[in-house]
């Protein structure tokens, strides 16, 4: 499979617990991104690495989230002390490094259920 | 405000019809539109990207358009499947600069679904 691979698809954890989501973007894609989607909304941007480098970072993104792309291949997105308001999906998007217009290619997500 | 609207909100054919979906859209600086395909629970597909020169992509059975001057673009469905039924989405793309899709503005999306 040549696309981008989330991990794990949902997860279920009680309140106060950490939780680390793992993204594979498609090989060779410099570019790699992670966006929060609620039910009914479109994604919302947290972060964006361009190799290993986090570039930015959205205001959603509190201090209890914290992403990594240490070899600039795979992604991890943590969320400490989670609470009920991080219920959500969780998108993972790579892209080439290419053009202005060159279009994210995004992952099956994770599905996270805070209870 | 950048806005992206979709038209209608939800939409039953029959299988074999075709179906045109509508959006409005009102960002600036433009960079590209995209449609997306996202099924129930799983990530957005991307079906066609095109940047204000171009007025027309298509992606097999699925044909967009766009009007840059009117801000507008439709995403034509031929010969509709039972595995076309999902939420199409409309998106905008608001920077001109690298890493563009940082700043996509999304709309609600139409649910299509189409019955046997």
């Amino acid at each position: 499979d040549t696309g981008v691979s989330q991990d794990p698809r949902h997860k279920i954890t009680k309140r106060g617990q950490n939780v680390t989501f793992r993204c594979d973007p498609i090989s060779e894609h410099n570019r790699l991104y992670w966006y929060r989607q609620t039910l009914g909304q479109g994604p919302e941007f947290l972060t964006y690495f361009q190799n290993e480098a986090q570039l930015e970072k959205s205001r959603l993104l509190s201090d209890r989230f914290s992403a990594e792309r240490p070899k600039g291949s795979f992604s991890t997105l943590e969320i400490q002390r989670t609470e009920q308001g991080d219920s959500a999906m969780y998108l993972c998007a790579s892209s080439p490094l290419r053009n202005q217009n060159t279009e994210a290619f995004f992952g099956q997500g994770t599905r996270l259920t805070v209870v | 405000k950048n806005q992206v609207e979709q038209s209608p909100q939800s939409l039953i054919i029959l299988e074999g019809k075709n179906c045109t979906l509508q959006c409005n859209y009102t960002v600036s600086p433009f960079s590209n539109l995209r449609w997306y395909k996202q099924d129930t629970g799983r990530g957005p597909v991307s079906l066609t990207i095109m940047t204000f020169s171009e007025n027309t992509k298509s992606n097999g059975r699925y044909t967009a358009t766009l009007d840059a001057d009117t801000k507008q673009s439709s995403l034509h469905i031929t010969a509709s499947q039972l595995s076309d039924s999902a939420s199409y989405i409309c998106v905008v793309s608001a920077s001109g600069n690298a890493g563009n899709n940082r700043k996509l503005i999304w709309g609600l999306g139409t649910s299509l679904a189409v019955n046997p």
